[in-house]
């Protein structure tokens, strides 16, 4: 069955940086685009960013543009969020998501993790 | 920015009513909407993609309709799994995908 299962996340000081991981099994993960999404506690949730299946083509959304990169190892069958510059409101659970679609982002999210949360806090 | 509003916040109904929940895109998205299911603790759930496509697995007493700027969500017939907080999201102006603020079902 398809699993998504998210790591790397915990407490950390404004202005640092922490890598989420995200590692796939249960499908074959080189076919499909990934994206993280978050929650702040709470609230409701934010497209974050998507990289393609074969990792050629990556967007981020605005509020973490410049700080935030995604990548993926289709040999590991793993993703990555690299933040950095961390700011208070980057606090949350980061969800990773897989396309629903195979090959072309299609930009709905049909399987998901558990998540991991984030605390940015001095 | 695409702007989603759904209503209402909260909506209070028995097992076994009919439930509707809207969903107001800030301008037109064609049909490029989906709603998820969120339960405490747990990540959100595909239900709808494409204004009216039900994902894999999900019952025929959900259904969405609408396109344009004005989507809904209807569950035939409530069960108790499922009350939960509702989703709604855009993909029109991809990559900037927005979500709505969520509709609350509560058990009255």
């Amino acid at each position: 069955q398809v699993q998504l299962v998210e790591s790397g996340g915990g407490v950390v000081q404004p202005g640092r940086s922490l890598r989420l991981s995200c590692a796939a099994s249960g499908f074959t993960f080189s076919r499909y685009p990934i994206h993280w999404v978050r929650q702040a506690p709470g609230k409701g949730l934010e497209w974050v960013a998507v990289i393609a299946n074969d990792g050629n083509d990556k967007h981020h959304a605005d509020s973490v543009k410049g700080r935030f990169t995604i990548s993926r190892d289709n040999s590991k069958n793993t993703m990555y969020l690299q933040m950095n510059s961390l700011r208070p409101e980057d606090t949350a659970v980061y969800y990773c998501a897989r396309d629903l679609v195979v090959a072309s982002a299609a930009y709905y999210f049909d399987y998901w993790g558990q998540g991991t949360l984030v605390t940015v806090s001095s | 920015e695409i702007v989603l509003t759904q209503s209402p916040a909260t909506l209070s109904l028995s097992p076994g009513e009919r439930a509707t929940l809207s969903c107001r895109p800030s301008q037109s998205i064609s049909r490029y909407l989906a709603w998820y299911q969120q339960k405490p603790g747990q990540a959100p759930r595909l239900l709808i993609y494409d204004a009216s496509n039900r994902a894999t697995g999900i019952p025929v007493r959900f259904s969405g309709s609408g396109s344009g700027t004005d989507f809904t969500l209807t569950i035939s017939s409530l069960e108790p799994e499922d009350f939960a907080v509702y989703y709604c999201q855009q993909r029109s102006n991809w990559p900037r995908v927005t979500f709505g603020q969520g509709t609350r079902l509560e058990i009255k």
